[in-house]
């Protein structure tokens, strides 16, 4: 099984609609992350946390929330979803106990709102 | 100026040779670079990580970091087909209040048989 698990991988969502992005990870790590890829653009980060009751914006959280359930559970969600949201989306995990900064992601959930 | 920045390639190489992917940064205070490797269609995967200036070898991959001139580089010794991706440098800065990783544009390479 995979360390950090996006669902769904792939979802088409039309506009207006609201969805949510869920992340699970077995790596014990207290860090997770949201970011979004595009095309020339990179990945941006949306919202992190660094604890269940620590929760961050990041560089373009609007239009976005996220719930951290547990250690292992970080979700997203799209409110009303637009179609300049549709982007590949990525979880990560990090470690803040061992120094060691670098992050593991999850497999990616591509979205289309249409 | 953008935070990190890097040449969107494709950089070509032919196989055996050295694949040379440069990065510079803006934020003078950085501590931390990472090199992640992202195949088309998958996540990016870390391979590499340096802390201090100098270079860091593992197996073909070396990582270079000169923080006076605010650059860092991942050489790939004997590249192979597989080493086809695209490369993302990132960078931590240590005097923002959180955990702050900037990823650049990534650089693609090509490596040909």
């Amino acid at each position: 099984d995979a360390d950090v698990t996006q669902t769904p991988r792939n979802r088409i969502t039309k506009t207006g609609k609201r969805i949510m992005l869920e992340c699970s990870q077995t790596k014990g790590h207290d860090r997770m992350y949201w970011y979004r890829q595009d095309p020339g653009l990179g990945l941006r980060l949306i919202y992190y946390s660094f604890d269940v009751k620590d929760i961050n914006k990041g560089e373009i959280s609007d239009g976005y929330s996220v719930s951290r359930q547990a250690q292992a559970k970080f979700s997203l969600s799209l409110e009303s979803a637009i179609p300049n949201q549709t982007a590949l989306y990525f979880c990560a995990t990090s470690d803040s106990g061992t120094g060691n900064y670098g992050y593991t992601f999850g497999s990616g959930t591509r979205l289309t709102v249409v | 100026q953008k935070e990190v920045e890097q040449n969107s390639g494709p950089l070509s190489v032919p196989e055996g040779a050295i694949a040379s992917l440069n990065c510079t940064y803006s934020d003078r205070v950085s501590q931390s670079f990472f090199w992640y490797r992202q195949y088309s269609g998958k996540s990016p995967e870390l391979i590499m990580s340096i802390y201090s200036n100098g270079d860091k070898e593992d197996g073909r991959f070396t990582a270079q970091l000169n923080k006076a001139s605010q650059y860092v580089s991942l050489l790939i010794r004997d590249s192979q087909p597989s080493d086809s991706a695209t490369y993302l440098c990132a960078v931590k800065g240590s005097k923002t209040s959180y955990d702050k990783v900037i990823f650049g544009p990534g650089t693609s390479l090509s490596v040909i048989p």
